[in-house]
């Protein structure tokens, strides 16, 4: 398997506009985790789904951000419209719902909000 | 979730043991304690995870203690390529939503040639 495969590795945009970005699972995990990492927050996570349904999204930062998992393969994390704040690494992350399995990351986006 | 603390930098030079502390005070007695890492650019990687026994794997050796109030994360022989920040969690074990992983600031290791 190739791991948890994110896109774009990096995005560079403009304030106001929409950004999107892309997560594919490891195949066979149920479980995915959205998270972002600043320096003066560090990794702060996000949302999380499990079979596809997000489970708890009390770490979005705002309404601009929204996430969705239209099938096991494929999430989406959307910001609408970005800010200059918004300017962090997204990781995504997958495992299985089993017993004290482990998290795997992807490689993260480098988004920049100019 | 119980907090851990850890020191926010250690040094260690290349081929030595290097031996990263964690307290957690304040674990329960279903939680377990998992050491992950990240390495510059990179996602976090897992290293290891323990209950109360001593575990080892092909990276690294957990000790924790026996009151488990603290725990210490040991490479062998520390590498260059193992310069990193090394985050100490501790959660429930359990696959559902209680199993989610929240990081804190972690321990940066600086491998010295």
């Amino acid at each position: 398997d190739a791991g948890v495969i994110q896109s774009p590795r990096h995005e560079v945009t403009e304030m106001g506009q929409e950004v999107t970005l892309r997560c594919k699972p490891i195949s066979g995990h149920d479980y995915l985790f959205w998270y972002r990492q600043t320096m003066m927050r560090g990794l702060e996570l996000l949302i999380y789904f499990n079979n596809n349904v997000p489970i708890d999204d009390s770490g979005m930062p705002e309404d601009r951000f929204s996430a969705k998992m239209p099938n096991a393969s494929f999430s989406t994390l959307k910001i609408q419209p970005s800010e200059p704040r918004d300017s962090a690494v997204y990781f995504c992350a997958s495992r299985w719902g089993g017993h004290n399995e482990k998290l795997f990351f992807g490689s993260g986006t480098q988004l920049s909000v100019l | 979730d119980a907090k851990t603390t850890q020191p926010p930098s250690m040094d260690c030079a290349e081929g030595r043991a290097a031996n990263l502390p964690c307290n957690h005070s304040t674990i329960s007695g279903n939680e377990y304690v998992y050491w992950y890492r990240q390495i510059h650019s990179q996602g976090p990687q897992y290293i290891i995870h323990g209950l109360k026994n001593n575990e080892t794997n092909e990276m690294a050796s957990l000790i924790i203690t026996e009151d488990r109030k603290s725990s210490t994360l040991i490479l062998p022989h520390a590498t260059l390529r193992d310069t990193a920040v090394y985050y100490c969690i501790v959660r429930v074990g359990d696959g559902g939503s209680q199993g989610n992983l929240i990081f804190g600031k972690g321990t940066k290791l600086s491998v010295k040639p």
